[in-house]
């Protein structure tokens, strides 16, 4: 069974950091790519940031370039994002979540809780 | 970037009764479309990829269709289970994105 099950969350003052991770099972990890993806209090979905199978190449979205960073460690099956400079809107669920060949998300973790507060 | 527009933002239907959701892209996607579930505090789950394929164990009450830029999800008769969040997102362009989801409640 594919699993994806995030950790890492939770209340950090805007300007910190923290570091999220997303521990994969169940299929062959260092075969897919990964996206990490957020959803702020009752809105829709945002891609964020993107890894490459080999972890060699990166992407990230316009409003988290340059304050965030994803890596990957295949020897164990693990998915993470460096958060730094953090603001309120970075504030949501974040989940990790398998990119299939095509492009969409076949299997998705539970998501971790981000929230940026003072 | 391509933006995702979903109509309506909130659907009230029965039990029993059929359920259409529309999804809107700002630019032609030919069919790279996928539509996702959503229940509260749960993670999104995968329904149709390729507008109109339905993924593993998806029951076949849920239909997707169209191509361009207009797509529909179709759910024939709503069962207790089916009330959830339903998300579209194109992957024809980069970045990914996602369309606001519509909310379908019960009436």
């Amino acid at each position: 069974e594919v699993q994806l099950v995030e950790s890492g969350g939770g209340l950090v003052q805007p300007g910190g950091s923290l570091r999220l991770s997303c521990a994969a099972s169940g299929f062959t990890f260092s075969s897919y790519p990964i996206h990490w993806v957020r959803q702020a209090p009752g809105k829709g979905l945002e891609y964020v940031s993107a890894i490459s199978s080999d972890g060699g190449s990166t992407y990230y979205a316009n409003s988290v370039r340059g304050r965030f960073t994803i890596s990957r460690d295949n020897s164990k099956n693990t998915l993470y994002l460096q958060m730094g400079s953090l603001r309120a809107e970075d504030t949501a669920m974040y989940f990790c979540a398998r990119r299939d060949i095509t492009g969409y998300y076949s299997y998705w973790g539970q998501g971790t809780l981000v929230t940026v507060s003072s | 970037e391509i933006v995702m527009t979903q109509s309506p933002v909130t659907l009230s239907v029965s039990p029993g009764e059929r359920a259409t959701l529309s999804c809107r892209a700002s630019q032609s996607i030919t069919s790279n479309l996928a539509w996702y579930q959503q229940k509260p505090g749960q993670a999104p789950r995968l329904l149709i990829y390729g507008a109109s394929t339905g993924a593993t164990g998806i029951p076949a009450r849920f239909s997707g269709s169209g191509s361009g830029t207009e797509f529909t999800l179709t759910i024939s008769s709503l069962q207790s289970e089916d009330f959830a969040v339903y998300s579209c997102q194109q992957y024809n362009n980069w970045p990914p994105t996602f369309g606001g989801g519509t909310k379908v409640e019960i009436k």
